[in-house]
């Protein structure tokens, strides 16, 4: 299995642009995860989906960002307008409700300047 | 709620020595624990879990952690570090024993140093 996929891997952008995270998550996996790690805050749960649905974005920011998941085999992310205090890295997770263990991707890395 | 302390921001330590990085956790009910590792540039990936069971658990890269539920703590440790074992380490606990809603500590930075 490959995995869970996130890309891109890195990206700079300027403040005020619009930013789309993706994740593609191990297939079978009911859960969804979307963290953010900084070096001041550690890492957060942003948001999280079961079967498609979103369960619980209590962790999402503000109203600047927002994520999706059309399909088990799709989410997204999106930040809207960017602002320079989004830069960190943003990982998508997943897991099952049978399992013990959540996958990560290897991260989208977010530079705003 | 829960929540989790890594006591240690940093732990610097010669290679073969053994470690010890500490975990602390708080929960009005019971947990499942985890401890992940971080190399630099990747996602984290688990090392090991607490389910149930003996309190001595033992994982990948010769690394081992035990639950201790009157101090509430879950310590990993490894008897002989080497140089790639240099990364962040993080505790986390789960109220839900598909250990699907994850609380992370702050992570602990293991550095080896030949």
């Amino acid at each position: 299995d490959a995995g869970v996929i996130q890309s891109p891997r890195h990206e700079v952008t300027e403040m005020g642009q619009e930013v789309t995270l993706r994740c593609k998550p191990i297939s079978g996996h009911d859960y969804l995860f979307w963290y953010r790690q900084t070096m001041m805050r550690g890492l957060e749960l942003l948001i999280y989906f079961n079967n498609n649905v979103p369960i619980d974005d209590s962790g999402m920011p503000e109203d600047r960002f927002s994520a999706k998941m059309p399909n088990a085999s799709f989410s997204t992310l999106k930040i809207q307008p960017s602002e320079p205090r989004d830069s960190a890295v943003y990982f998508c997770a997943g897991g099952q409700l049978s399992g013990n263990t959540i996958y990560f991707g290897e991260g989208s890395w977010l530079t705003v300047v | 709620a829960q929540s989790v302390t890594q006591l240690d921001s940093q732990v610097p330590v010669f290679e073969e020595a053994p470690v010890e990085l500490r975990c602390n956790y708080s929960s009005s009910v019971s947990v499942y624990l985890f401890w992940y590792v971080q190399y630099p540039n990747q996602g984290l990936q688990l090392l090991l879990k607490y389910l149930s069971g003996s309190t001595l658990v033992k994982g990948i890269n010769g690394f081992e952690a035990e639950f201790n539920k009157s101090q509430t703590s879950f310590h990993l440790r490894k008897p002989s570090v080497h140089i790639s074992d240099t990364a962040e380490y993080f505790c986390a606990v789960s109220v839900d024993n598909a250990g699907n809603m994850l609380t992370f500590g702050g992570g602990t930075r293991l550095m080896v140093k030949p």
